[in-house]
């Protein structure tokens, strides 16, 4: 079974350019999660899909971050300006059911892209 | 905003030694416990998941709950080099997972 694929692994950008970062979750998974991780710190939630719907997007920076995830399969997240806080590595996951088993199942997350905003 | 707390680390650990990992969460509602393991520069993996009162085992690991003191530990037996990386505690929490920052396991040969 294929696992969770993002790209692109790596990015550096300067401030105030754009950037998008593009996740293909587990074949079947209902659910896609969106983290941010700041070395040093656990996971950040910035969003979450249930099929193509937004189920948790209340740690997004709306004013710079967009996500999508069109046909409920793969997804994208943009982030436009960026700014230096920005850098982190950007996680993609997915689990089968998600919001309808409470949250309370695995996630398995794809390799992440490093983004460095210069 | 739930919370799930961690001792950052490092702790280092001799070879062949137990490594004991502990995680406390303050939704007394949370239902469902997990840990992951994070070697540097990579993505986190599942080790194993706990919901019910008490230990659970899987090889090395034991996975230990008790949700009256809102606490959940991790041990790793018999030590091994591979086995040092940051430990990720997630807990459920409102239909999402919380996580703490992590412990440092570093496993001394």
């Amino acid at each position: 079974e294929a696992g969770v694929a993002q790209s692109p692994r790596y990015k550096i950008i300067e401030k105030r350019q754009s950037v998008a970062f593009w996740c293909n979750p587990i074949s079947g998974h209902a659910t896609l999660y969106w983290y941010q991780q700041i070395l040093g710190q656990g996971p950040k939630l910035l969003i979450q899909f249930q099929n193509n719907g937004v189920v948790d997007d209340s740690q997004l920076p709306k004013d710079r971050f967009s996500a999508e995830r069109l046909k409920g399969v793969d997804s994208t997240l943009k982030i436009q300006p960026a700014k230096l806080e920005d850098s982190a590595v950007y996680l993609c996951a997915s689990s089968l059911e998600g919001y309808s088993s409470g949250g309370r199942e695995t996630q398995y997350f794809g390799p992440g892209t490093r983004l460095l905003v210069l | 905003q739930k919370e799930v707390e961690q001792n950052s680390g490092p702790l280092s650990v001799p070879e062949g030694a137990i490594a004991s990992l502990n995680c406390t969460y303050s939704d007394r509602g949370s239902q469902s416990f997990f840990w992951y393991r994070q070697y540097s520069g990579k993505s986190p993996e599942l080790i194993m998941f706990i919901y019910s009162n008490g230990d659970k085992e899987d090889g090395r690991f034991t996975a230990q709950l008790n949700k009256a003191s809102q606490y959940v530990s991790l041990l790793i037996r018999d030590s091994q080099p591979s086995d040092s990386a940051t430990y990720l505690c997630a807990v459920d929490s409102n239909y999402q997972l919380i996580w703490g920052a992590g412990t440092k396991l570093i496993i001394k040969p």
